[in-house]
Formats: structure tokens, C-alpha cells, sequence
């Protein structure tokens, strides 16, 4: 059973304007979020993290928004551009329990020159 | 530095062989993670290390999959026999201290058993 979920595969969007990937978890315990950056043929690289205590944390052109309540986070990439185009993963741990990051599937982001 | 080296980059086996992937983490770091990237179930952990110790392995799928981190600069995932649904593209991490620490990935090796 999947706990953490990108329920969209990929997503298209032109340069310049605003991408929206969503992340849905089900444990309860997770209390740190991540997400990762993948280009082909490269490793998954640490994008921008978030903590259960925020429900927003903001770096350059990318903001990790939390929902609680929800069990869910987005992120925002303001504008997308071409060099953004990649695999993104989330990714959920506990801190009260074993650490270990929990990653979903992934959202291919294409952005539109 | 360096970053993760991960080798062979790619593997290209038949079914029933023995595959080793090798991996050096990023120096000082203490944690090695071995994932396993798949469509279906995206990035998965194998097994983690803290200071060249198993902590974790209930990732590894059965008892064909072995890790081993013999020093502090390497370690291997060994896959007996191979088996097709074992086609991925595995990868490598290390964090400097362990779990909860940003985790530097390697470039992957893309195994495809036929």
C-alpha cells in the first residue's frame, strides 16, 4: 500500500507561468516532507524540505505548502522554466519513529518553451 | 567532492545470473541507503547502513538480494539468482550523520535481467 502518493504522472506547462505538484500521504505519524528533483539519466537531488510545525516554507522560485489536516502538500514552482522539466519526487519520514523517507512515484514535469 | 559513485551504470544480464552493483559514498558521511526505482512503486529503500552496520534491511524483496558495506567507502547490493521483475534502476545514497539527513543520491545503475 502506497503511503505517500503523486497521483499524476506528469504535467505540462508553459514557461513563465505557475506548476502545481501535489503529494497525498495516509500515515498520520509523517511529520517531515521532502521533495527531490530528478533529471534522466542523474540522481534524485534535495529540492526543498518542510517540517509538520510550518504549513509553508518558501526557497527562490519554489514554496512547499502543508496540509495537514489534508494529508497533503504541493509544490510551486513560480515561473516554470524549460530547466525545470524533470521527475518529482516527494517524500515523508517520521522523526518520532524510524526516519526512513518514504517516496511516491513521481510527477514528470514538462515545461513549455 | 566527488559525489556518490555508483558502478556498473548500466548492467545488461540473463536470468539466473549473479548481479553485484557497487556503490562509494560521499566521504564522511556515515549513512548508505541502496533504493530501487521502479514505475510502479517509484523510489523504494533496500536497505540503510549507519557506520557500516545494517540498521534496516526489511526493504530487501527476499533472500536472493544481499548488501554489504565492508569499509566506509563501499559497499555492494548482490542480486542470486536474477530474475526479470528485477529489471530497475537501482540506486545509491548517503547522508552525512543518518535518517533525517538530507540523503546525496548517486547516478544509478539501470539493471535489465532478460
Amino acid at each position: 500500500d502506497q503511503q505517500v502518493k503523486q497521483n499524476s504522472p506528469s504535467l505540462s506547462v508553459q514557461e513563465g507561468r505557475i506548476s502545481i505538484l501535489n503529494c497525498d500521504y495516509t500515515n498520520s505519524m509523517f511529520d517531515y516532507f521532502l521533495w527531490y528533483k530528478k533529471y534522466p539519466a542523474e540522481g534524485p537531488t534535495f529540492l526543498i524540505s518542510i517540517s509538520s510545525i510550518k504549513d509553508k516554507n518558501e526557497d527562490g522560485r519554489f514554496t512547499v505548502f502543508l496540509n495537514k489536516s489534508a494529508k497533503h502538500l504541493s509544490l510551486h514552482i513560480v515561473p516554470s522554466q524549460p530547466g525545470d522539466s524533470a521527475v518529482y519526487f516527494c517524500a515523508a519520514s517520521s522523526t518520532s519513529g524510524t526516519y526512513k523517507y518514504i517516496f511516491g512515484t513521481g510527477t514528470r514535469l514538462k515545461v513549455l518553451a | 567532492d566527488a559525489g556518490v559513485i555508483q558502478s556498473p551504470r548500466h548492467e545488461v544480464t540473463e536470468m539466473g545470473q549473479e548481479v553485484t552493483l557497487r556503490c562509494k559514498p560521499i566521504s564522511g558521511h556515515n549513512s548508505l541507503f541502496w533504493y530501487r526505482q521502479t514505475m510502479m512503486r517509484g523510489l523504494e529503500l533496500l536497505i540503510y547502513f549507519n557506520n557500516n552496520v545494517p540498521i534496516d534491511d526489511s526493504g530487501m524483496p527476499e533472500d536472493r538480494f544481499s548488501a554489504k558495506m565492508p569499509n566506509a567507502s563501499f559497499s555492494t547490493l548482490k542480486i542470486q539468482p536474477s530474475e526479470p521483475r528485477d529489471s530497475a534502476v537501482y540506486f545509491c545514497a548517503s547522508s552525512p550523520l543518518g535518517l533525517g539527513e538530507t540523503q546525496y543520491f548517486g547516478p544509478g545503475t539501470r539493471l535489465l535481467v532478460l
